[in-house]
């Protein structure tokens, strides 16, 4: 079964930092990759999506996420950490190889630091 | 927009008794998902459907019963509430095997 790991349950940056959140699924069928945001008592929000073509992707609130299929992974990057970062980050995998079912990893607390 | 709504926001249930929660999507979407989230475990995939008529066993079933009679509803039913199943219920729907929309949550207690 498709399964997706999250490095780190929490991170902690400082504000104007790089912000990288870690993201590894398994499959041998390159699925279709997502980045989602929640923030509290809030529902989730995508940030950004690869499905094919481009590797590196671009989403909303300056996150991009580069898909690096020989090390399966889907690392989420931002180049400088806001206040209003501060939230729940979840990566998921979709599609074929997922069972078309969306499987979300364990989501990565990042805190930010003043 | 309403895009996914869920009912109710809140509720308290004792052990033993049942209720159902109810999604609704406006966006005529064919995948609909029920998922709960606990804390440090991300969220997990209790029931799901990929069409009117269908559902299917996600990873937590047990417990737990769905029905999508209608496109845009996909109820989750307990029929037996316990403890365990304290947690954040979130439905989502999708058009596709792509990217899902999220409803606000219903946060249940059993006590």
């Amino acid at each position: 079964a498709q399964s997706v790991t999250q490095l780190g349950s929490h991170v902690s940056v400082s504000e104007g930092a790089l912000v990288l959140l870690r993201c590894n699924y398994s499959s041998s069928v390159p699925p279709y990759l997502f980045w989602y945001v929640q923030y509290p008592n809030q529902g989730l929000q995508l940030l950004l999506k690869y499905t094919t073509g481009a590797t590196l992707v671009k989403g909303i609130k300056g996150f991009e996420a580069e898909f690096k299929k020989s090390e399966t992974s889907f690392h989420l990057t931002k180049p400088s950490a806001h206040m209003s970062d501060a939230a729940e980050y979840f990566c998921a995998v979709s599609g074929e190889a997922a069972g078309n079912k969306l499987t979300f990893g364990g989501g990565t607390r990042v805190l930010v630091k003043p | 927009n309403a895009g996914v709504t869920q009912t109710p926001k809140f509720r308290v249930l004792k052990t033993g008794q049942s209720m159902t929660l109810l999604c609704a999507q406006d966006m005529n979407h064919e995948y609909m998902y029920w998922y709960r989230q606990d804390p440090g475990m991300g969220l997990r995939l209790i029931h799901y459907s990929v069409g009117e008529g269908t559902t299917a066993k996600g990873e937590v079933p047990d417990g737990y019963n769905v029905s999508r009679l209608k496109k845009q509803n996909f109820l989750l039913g307990l029929e037996s509430a316990a403890p365990s199943q304290t947690s954040v219920y979130f439905c989502a729907s999708s058009y596709t095997r792509l990217e899902a929309f999220f409803g606000q949550g219903t946060r249940l207690t059993v006590v």
